[in-house]
Parts: structure tokens; C-alpha cells; sequence
């Protein structure tokens, strides 16, 4: 069965600082896909990224970079120089190839980022 | 380009009362999911459908909820009669579609946060 930790609950940052977020995932397939979810106070979750688990490349967009690491089981994201606007629940989230591609959710981690 | 659209946005009922919620996912998307998301807790798929056929609603409590995505497009979902606990947020879904050795980003609606009391 398929599973994904985000054992951090709540973290507060204060503006500018650097924060990652902690992601772990377990699955059976050597097929599956990561991705990132951002949920703000509005309630809409909105695609951040998709990794497929033959991609271990490091990615970065502008502020934030996600870090795979196919040997740690984990899918971290980094926020560099974070802003008041980053504040929102961040789900990670793994998914099988195939016709039912559903995700499965992390329990969220809630980031707050005081000016 | 539209994104999906659920109505309504919120929605107060009594328990063993009936509650229909409605999704319009985004034009030309062949896959569409209703997720129930309760306080503090990741979204939780009920069903999916790809086209107007389902595909997976294992986790659908069939005694009380259901749903039907007609002609392929708009979907509802509707749960009768409402316990306390179906107290959440219905996140509806779509993607371009499933299959095919891949898994395509999902785009959400805005929800319905439901309290039953």
C-alpha cells in the first residue's frame, strides 16, 4: 500500500528565512509519480510540481527547489527567502502510473510566514 | 482557460438530510475525481471517473453516497442521508486524463465545505 509521511504539523518562519518541508513516501511500485500541492487560506489546492521516480534531478523554480532522493524514500521542498505570501498548507502527495491514478495525500504541513 | 468549478461553496444541513454538490472540470478533461478532505487531513478519494465510466470508488461509502458524470463532463455527487461525520470539504478534480504509463497532474476546484449538524 502506498504511503506518504509529512511528520512536520506546523512550522512558523519569519520573513526571508530559508524553510523545507519534509516529505516521505512508501510504495511497492519501482514506477510512481511525487508531487506537490499548495493550499491556501482560499481552500484551492495548486499544482507545484510532478516527479517521476526515474527523474532524481533536483529541481528549482525561482524561490522554491525540491530535493529526490530515491534512497531516503523522500521528496523534500525547500521555500528560499520566503514571503507572507507562502503561507498555506503544503501537501506531498504519490501516485501509480496506470487508470487509476489517484493520489494519496500526506496529512499536510501548515507554514506560517510572519512579516 | 477555465478552471474547475464546484458548486456550491458552502453548505449547512442536518444530519439524515439530503446534499448534492455539482463539478464542471476543465474543458477536455477526460478524468475527473471527487475527494473528500476533512479538517487536518490530506484529501481522501471517493471516486473516479474517466469519461462517464468509473474507474475507482472503493473508498466511496455506497450505502449513503453517489455520484454519476453524465454524457462525460459535469459530475454531482450527493450524499443521503448526511451523517455528523460527512462533516468535510468535497474537493472535485480533473486532469487531462489516466493511463497510458502515466500519471497527469490533477487540478482542483475550489470545494465545498459541508457542515452537518
Amino acid at each position: 500500500a502506498q504511503k506518504v509521511t509529512q511528520a512536520q504539523t506546523e512550522i512558523s518562519v519569519v520573513e526571508k528565512e530559508d524553510v523545507t518541508l519534509d516529505c516521505v513516501y512508501e510504495t511497492r511500485d519501482t514506477t510512481y509519480y511525487l508531487f506537490w500541492y499548495k493550499q491556501p487560506p482560499s481552500g484551492e489546492l495548486v499544482f507545484l510540481i510532478r516527479r517521476n521516480s526515474f527523474d532524481e534531478q533536483n529541481e528549482i523554480s525561482g524561490r522554491y527547489s525540491w530535493n529526490f532522493q530515491k534512497s531516503t524514500s523522500s521528496f523534500n521542498f525547500t521555500i528560499t527567502a520566503s514571503q507572507v505570501v507562502d503561507s498555506a498548507v503544503y501537501f506531498c502527495a504519490l501516485s501509480e502510473p496506470g487508470a487509476n491514478s489517484k493520489l494519496t495525500f500526506g496529512k499536510g504541513i501548515t507554514l506560517s510566514v510572519r512579516p | 482557460e477555465a478552471g474547475v468549478a464546484q458548486s456550491p461553496r458552502y453548505k449547512i444541513i442536518e444530519k439524515r438530510q439530503s446534499v448534492a454538490f455539482w463539478c464542471n472540470p476543465i474543458s477536455g478533461h477526460a478524468t475527473l475525481y471527487w475527494y473528500q478532505q476533512i479538517l487536518g487531513q490530506g484529501p481522501k478519494l471517493l471516486i473516479q471517473f474517466q469519461n462517464n465510466g468509473v474507474v475507482d470508488d472503493s473508498q466511496l461509502p455506497k450505502d449513503r453516497f453517489s455520484a454519476e458524470r453524465l454524457k462525460g463532463v459535469d459530475s454531482t455527487l450527493k450524499i443521503q442521508p448526511a451523517k455528523l461525520e460527512d462533516s468535510a470539504v468535497y474537493l472535485c478534480a480533473s486532469s487531462l486524463r489516466s493511463g497510458g504509463g502515466s500519471s497527469y497532474e490533477q487540478y482542483f476546484g475550489p470545494g465545498t465545505r459541508l457542515t452537518v449538524t
